[in-house]
Parts: C-alpha cells; sequence; structure tokens
C-alpha cells in the first residue's frame, strides 16, 4: 500500500553512464515532482508535472529529461553522468486543489552516486 | 522570490528538555503555505504541518507545537519534553499559491539530536 515509490533505493554507477529513476504514485494525484537533495542536505525542486504536462523546470541541465507516461508516474533519466549529480533523489506528488495548499507525499527517495 | 531562511545548523540538548526550531521566510504573496518536514536519519521525509497565511492561530499536536507570527515571518517549531526518537532533521517550506508554481522552497534544514 506504499503511497510514493520510487525505484531504485540505490543507485551507483561510473560518469558518463546514462541512467533513469522511476517513480509511481498511487494516490490518484494529479501534480508530481522531483527534488534533489545534496550533500549538504540541502532540498531543491527540479521539475514538477500536472497530468503528465511539464509545469515546473527549474534550469536543470538539459542532461535531465523527466517523462511521464501516464499521470501516476514520473520517471527521471540522466544523461553523461557527472560527479555533482551524486544526490538523493526525491519524487513527490500533491492532490488538485488550491494551487500550493496540499501537502506533497514523498517517496523514499534513491542516493545515487558517480564514481 | 520566496526564501526560507533556518539560522540554526545544529541542536543538540538533553532528552526532556524543550526545544525551539527558528523558520523566518520571505515572500511577495499574500497568499501563501507553510509546511513543517522531519527528515530522520533513515532518509524518507515526514510530513508535519501545514498552514496557511491567513491562518495565525497556534497549533499544537501532542508535545509539538507551532507557533506563526506574520509580522516577524516567523513560524516556529517547539517540541516540548523531547524524546530520542525526536533526532532528526527538521526542514520548513514555503508554497505560493499560484497554480503551476506549487513547488516547496526549502530552508536548509536544523539537525536536531536529543542526548539520552
Amino acid at each position: 500500500d506504499t503511497a510514493v515509490s520510487q525505484t531504485p533505493k540505490y543507485l551507483v554507477t561510473q560518469m558518463g553512464n546514462d541512467k533513469s529513476i522511476k517513480c509511481e504514485q498511487n494516490l490518484g494525484h494529479d501534480t508530481m515532482y522531483w527534488y534533489k537533495q545534496d550533500s549538504k542536505k540541502f532540498l531543491k525542486i527540479m521539475f514538477s508535472y500536472n497530468n503528465k504536462e511539464l509545469i515546473i523546470n527549474e534550469t536543470v541541465p538539459n542532461r535531465f529529461s523527466p517523462k511521464s507516461p501516464d499521470k501516476a508516474h514520473l520517471n527521471l533519466h540522466i544523461n553523461s553522468l557527472e560527479l555533482g549529480d551524486s544526490a538523493v533523489y526525491f519524487c513527490a506528488s500533491s492532490p488538485p486543489g488550491l494551487a500550493g495548499d496540499d501537502e506533497q507525499f514523498f517517496g523514499p527517495g534513491t542516493r545515487l552516486t558517480v564514481l | 522570490a520566496q526564501k526560507v531562511t533556518q539560522a540554526q545548523t545544529e541542536i543538540s540538548v538533553v532528552e526532556k528538555e524543550d526545544v525551539t526550531l527558528d523558520c523566518v521566510y520571505e515572500t511577495r504573496d499574500t497568499t501563501y503555505y507553510l509546511f513543517w518536514y522531519k527528515q530522520p536519519p533513515s532518509g524518507e521525509l515526514v510530513f508535519l504541518i501545514r498552514r496557511n497565511s491567513f491562518d495565525e492561530q497556534n497549533e499544537i499536536s501532542g508535545r509539538y507545537s507551532w507557533n506563526f507570527q506574520k509580522s516577524t515571518s516567523s513560524f516556529n517549531f517547539t517540541i516540548t519534553a523531547s524524546q530520542v526518537v525526536d533526532s532528526a532533521v527538521y526542514f520548513c517550506a514555503l508554497s505560493e499559491a499560484r497554480f503551476g508554481n506549487e513547488k516547496l522552497t526549502f530552508g536548509t534544514g536544523t539537525r536536531l539530536t536529543i542526548i539520552p
């Protein structure tokens, strides 16, 4: 009965590789997000999608490409991985309603380590 | 642009002491929402509270209480009679009431350690 799930939980890879992180929510929410948490624990929005449409792209490099095949899924594909991409990536979702008012439900996070 | 400041990077208190975590925010909007999240050592983000800008009533939930003061743009969080399980990083966050921009802007977090 997991609300927001992410796979994999851990990802270790070499510089230059391409990798994907998957996110699924079973809450029936319309809006999904990707956040990045760096080594200093700073959390920052990367993208948001509403009903499969890109709403926010917070000056993320082109190497990062989100894909939403349906409103329950928001995957994150990263090309040509760099050392600085090492972080914990959190997926989140929120229900439709008053803008900004809703609690965002977070997935467990994916710890990406680039060697 | 919106901004959230958590000036306390780390706090340590002895178990059963009370502790207050400070949060100061900046926004040009008159309608906005404030949140607190807890991140325990296991890493997940746990929602604690949501407050809208028109509701300045303080809130108490068990040992947790929140003090929202618009006059000082602060939304502080107090844990009463702290316990070891309260050890975590706590994040304050702000969201604007603007459809299509419901991102959370987080503070840098306060690492709270409760010493047994």
